[in-house]
């Protein structure tokens, strides 16, 4: 069974452009999540899926950070314009609906504005 | 969801079981213990998870208090490969959130 994809692992911009992660979720996972981790710190939910609809985006800086899930598969989350404290890895994960609930994480795209 | 409290880090001996207790002594009756951990650049890696009932799977063993304020991740024999940060949170049943914490950086020495 394929993982959790993300593309780029890594990219680096300067202050007031837009950047935007691509995440692959596991095939048949409804669930999607994306977190951001900054260096020394645990993960934190940005943003969670159900299918193609928002569950929860109450820590999303909606100013500059958006997402979407068009077709309840692949997501996308941008960043516009970034700033230097927007600096972290970026994760994505994926659960499904039976189960235990365990979240399947990506590898992490690592985002460095200077 | 309730607190947890974990050691900021902790060594342990190639081959050793290494222990990793968390406190969480605000936990309700619905809420589970999930222990995640994320090695040096990966994501985080789901290891085992537990109500009331101890727990244990390839990966590792869960202990969970009779009152529930606290448990222990047993890795039983650690290996240098097992070297990572080590979350432990609780959740609500039914809600996929997880809050993590900053965790216990677990160093596994040859």
């Amino acid at each position: 069974e394929a993982g959790v994809a993300q593309s780029p692992r890594y990219k680096i911009i300067e202050k007031r452009q837009s950047v935007a992660f691509w995440c692959n979720p596991i095939s048949g996972h409804a669930t999607l999540y994306w977190y951001q981790q900054i260096l020394g710190q645990g993960p934190k939910l940005l943003i969670q899926f159900q299918n193609n609809g928002v569950v929860d985006d109450s820590q999303l800086p909606k100013d500059r950070f958006s997402a979407e899930r068009l077709k309840g598969v692949d997501s996308t989350l941008k960043i516009q314009p970034a700033k230097l404290e927007d600096s972290a890895v970026y994760l994505c994960a994926s659960s499904s609906r039976t189960g235990g609930g365990e979240q399947y994480f990506g590898p992490g795209t690592r985002l460095t504005v200077t | 969801d309730a607190k947890t409290t974990q050691p900021p880090s902790m060594d342990c001996a190639e081959g050793r079981a290494a222990n990793l207790p968390c406190n969480h002594s605000t936990i309700s009756g619905n809420e589970y213990v999930y222990w995640y951990r994320q090695i040096h650049s990966q994501g985080p890696q789901y290891i085992i998870h537990g109500l009331k009932n101890n727990e244990t799977n390839e990966m590792a063993s869960l202990i969970i208090t009779e009152d529930r304020k606290s448990s222990t991740l047993i890795l039983p024999h650690a290996t240098l490969r097992d070297t990572a940060v080590y979350y432990c949170i609780v959740r609500v049943a039914g809600d996929y959130k997880l809050s993590f914490g900053a965790g216990t950086t677990v160093t596994v020495r040859a």
